[in-house]
């Protein structure tokens, strides 16, 4: 199991707002800063959240970042059926020294 | 527009070693960080190791059989993951961090990713 925490699965209708929450520790989430990606298996994964809430150029902005102590999160808004594919929290951890990846959510438009 | 690509052999035996390399266009590889990174069939994201320079890390579960390397001539940099086994048939991406001489794990740019699989 991942040192970071997310839920295997999330799901929402078109136009809902879904968050995504990463758990993680002092090591990790506590002391430094959360990246989100958007990943269709197969594919290129897309950074979509760095720094916690900062959106990379071409990014809607229905995709929003937060991060409060040791977890984080990762809302949509206005869903959209291409949002349909898996999301993952990715940030560094001072006891591993290096990176470390959530487990990854797969999120459902209905 | 910075642009990675991966190749390297789609098949490996096992105990046999998996060499992988990064090809780098629309930039130079110099000042960054350069990963790589795993997923297994049906599993997440895995991060195995970066190299910037001749600085090198790697994730302590693999370290005793991974090594990376640059070169520069090329604007490659190459990934060696010995002793395979079927535990380590996944996609293959590399990936660069968005700032140079930076780490954070913000990884701006990707390669398509290639599948290894260890099988005899």
């Amino acid at each position: 199991q991942s040192v970071l925490t997310q839920p295997p699965s999330a799901s929402g209708t078109p136009g809902q707002r879904v968050t995504i929450s990463c758990s993680g520790s002092s090591s990790n989430i506590g002391s430094n800063t959360v990246n989100w990606y958007q990943h269709l298996p197969g594919t290129a994964p897309k950074l979509l959240i760095y720094s916690n809430d900062q959106r990379p150029s071409g990014v809607p902005d229905r995709f929003s970042g937060s991060k409060s102590g040791t977890s984080a999160s990762l809302a949509i808004s206005g869903l959209q059926s291409e949002d349909e594919t898996d999301y993952y929290c990715a940030v560094w951890d001072d006891s591993l020294n290096g990176p470390v990846f959530g487990g990854g959510t797969k999120l459902t438009v209905l | 527009q910075v642009q990675l690509q991966e190749s390297g052999p789609g098949l490996v035996r096992p105990s046999e070693t998996l060499s992988l390399t990064c090809t780098v266009s629309g930039g130079s590889i110099s000042d960054y960080y350069w990963s790589w990174i795993r997923q297994p069939p049906g599993k997440g994201l895995e991060w195995i190791g970066y190299i910037s320079y001749s600085v090198t890390n790697y994730n302590p579960s693999l370290k005793s059989r991974v090594t990376t390397s640059v070169d520069t001539s090329k604007n490659q940099f190459s990934l060696r993951l010995n002793s395979v086994t079927a535990a380590d048939t996944a996609v293959y991406y590399c990936a660069r961090e968005r700032v140079d001489g930076y780490i954070d794990v913000s990884l701006a740019f990707w390669g398509q990713g290639t599948l290894v699989t260890v099988s005899s």
